[in-house]
């Protein structure tokens, strides 16, 4: 069964930590992709990446950044927590292409809180 | 960014009835897309429906598209308990590197 897999479902940090959120995927994606989903606000998308090592700015990057050293992993990082990161962290893949030619396959989510 | 915008927040229905939820859009798009989300989990892909494309079928699910009026529309026949979720919306914007998605509607079936 194809997945796309994020490490952690619930992660607790505190203000000015730094933290990582992994996503991997087994499908041989291009594209992979992180939102963050807040009530009422829907997805948002904070960067995605259309192969290894390049990496496109969303419409929320700012205070965020991003890796990916292999084709089936990409990394969230957050330098230096704050309480407004507290969220739910999605990530996708989907095949090559305009982002939106595409589905996109998601995984299970991490809930992020920073106290 | 222009999201999608579903309607109604929220849908309350019994079980065997159906359910139709609407979504519109702003921009012209390459394709409109629904998710399923069930409560606390990732998004799952329902139906992609293509810019010339009217209306798609998939199982239990039908999607038009209208164009003109920039909106698109699931209905879900004979629901099920098990149906209930958060639905969203996604456009594809031609031009556009992303998809964007809607605030979602949150359907409750009730058994």
């Amino acid at each position: 069964d194809v997945k796309v897999t994020q490490s952690s479902r619930y992660l607790v940090k505190r203000t000015g930590e730094k933290v990582f959120l992994e996503c991997v995927q087994d499908m041989d994606h291009e594209n992979m992709f992180w939102y963050r989903q807040d009530p009422g606000l829907g997805l948002r998308l904070i960067y995605f990446s259309y192969d290894v090592k390049m990496k496109e700015k969303g419409d929320i990057p700012e205070g965020y950044s991003v890796s990916r050293e292999k084709k089936e992993r990409f990394s969230l990082i957050l330098e230096s927590a704050s309480t407004n990161q507290t969220s739910m962290y999605l990530c996708a893949s989907s095949h090559g292409g305009a982002p939106g030619a595409n589905v996109l396959t998601f995984g299970a989510g991490s809930r992020l809180t920073v106290l | 960014s222009q999201q999608g915008e579903e309607d109604p927040q929220a849908l309350s229905i019994q079980e065997g009835e159906n359910a139709t939820m609407n979504c519109s859009y702003k921009t012209s798009i390459n394709n409109l897309q629904w998710y399923r989300q069930n409560s606390g989990r990732g998004l799952v892909h329902l139906i992609l429906i293509r810019s010339n494309e009217r209306e798609k079928h998939s199982g239990r699910l039908r999607v038009t598209l209208d164009t003109s009026k920039k909106s698109s529309s699931l209905l879900i026949t004979a629901s099920r308990a098990a149906d209930t979720a958060s639905y969203f919306c996604a456009t594809a914007e031609t031009g556009a590197n992303n998809l964007f998605f809607g605030t979602g509607t949150r359907l409750t079936v009730i058994p």
